[in-house]
């Protein structure tokens, strides 16, 4: 069975430009978590979906942050404008019901 | 404050021979705990969960132990392989909910 998929893997890119991280979950979840990981402050939660619905999001860090889920199978973390600040490892994973949380292999974004 | 302590940012042992990992926390709602394996460039990998009404969960060479009156748990591996080095995340969360509070990682070494 196939993981959460997150791509692109690393993303190198300008200060100002916006910037779109994707994620597909595993199959039948029905949550969906953005984490962001950094050296200061580990692995913190910023947006919590339940099927396709944002529930919490507490941890987005300010209004450049935004994320969609359109459907059951897709969600999008953006950023615009990206800041130097935001470079960091960023995090999808999925759950279903009660289970653990499975994390996708990340995207290593590079604000320069 | 930090709810979730790993105080130990790194461990070495010899191959063979048991590694132990500690996680304190501080919440006494926390009722659910896990244990990720992280190795560079992939996501965290769930390994093993316990919840509070246990005190112990094994799975292979994976055992956690639970100590609420202490508010501590353990990671133990035995025997270690070589191909357990890597960072490990324990979590923590409240009844009902969603949010994994997460450790800031011990890295584990086995010498072969």
């Amino acid at each position: 069975d196939a993981g959460v998929i997150q791509s692109p893997r690393h993303e190198v890119t300008e200060m100002g430009q916006e910037v779109t991280l994707r994620c597909k979950p595993i199959s039948g979840h029905n949550s969906l978590f953005w984490y962001r990981q950094t050296m200061m402050r580990g692995l913190e939660l910023l947006i919590y979906f339940n099927n396709n619905v944002p529930i919490d999001d507490s941890g987005m860090p300010e209004d450049r942050f935004s994320a969609k889920m359109p459907n059951a199978s897709f969600s999008t973390l953006k950023i615009q404008p990206s800041e130097p600040r935001d470079s960091a490892v960023y995090f999808c994973a999925s759950r279903g019901g009660t289970g653990p949380q499975y994390f996708g292999p990340g995207t290593r974004l590079t604000v320069l | 404050d930090q709810q979730v302590k790993q105080n130990s940012p790194s461990l070495s042992v010899q191959e063979g021979r048991i590694s132990i990992l500690n996680c304190d926390y501080t919440n006494s709602m926390f009722d659910y705990f896990l244990w990720y394996k992280k190795y560079p460039a992939e996501g965290p990998t769930f390994l093993i969960s316990i919840s509070s009404i246990k005190d112990k969960n094994e799975d292979g060479r994976f055992t956690v132990f639970l100590n609420k009156s202490a508010k501590h748990l353990s990671l133990h591996i035995v025997p270690s392989q070589p191909g357990d080095s890597a960072v490990y995340f324990c979590a923590a969360s409240g009844e009902g909910t969603y949010k994994y509070i997460f450790g800031t990682g011990t890295r584990l070494k086995v010498l072969a």
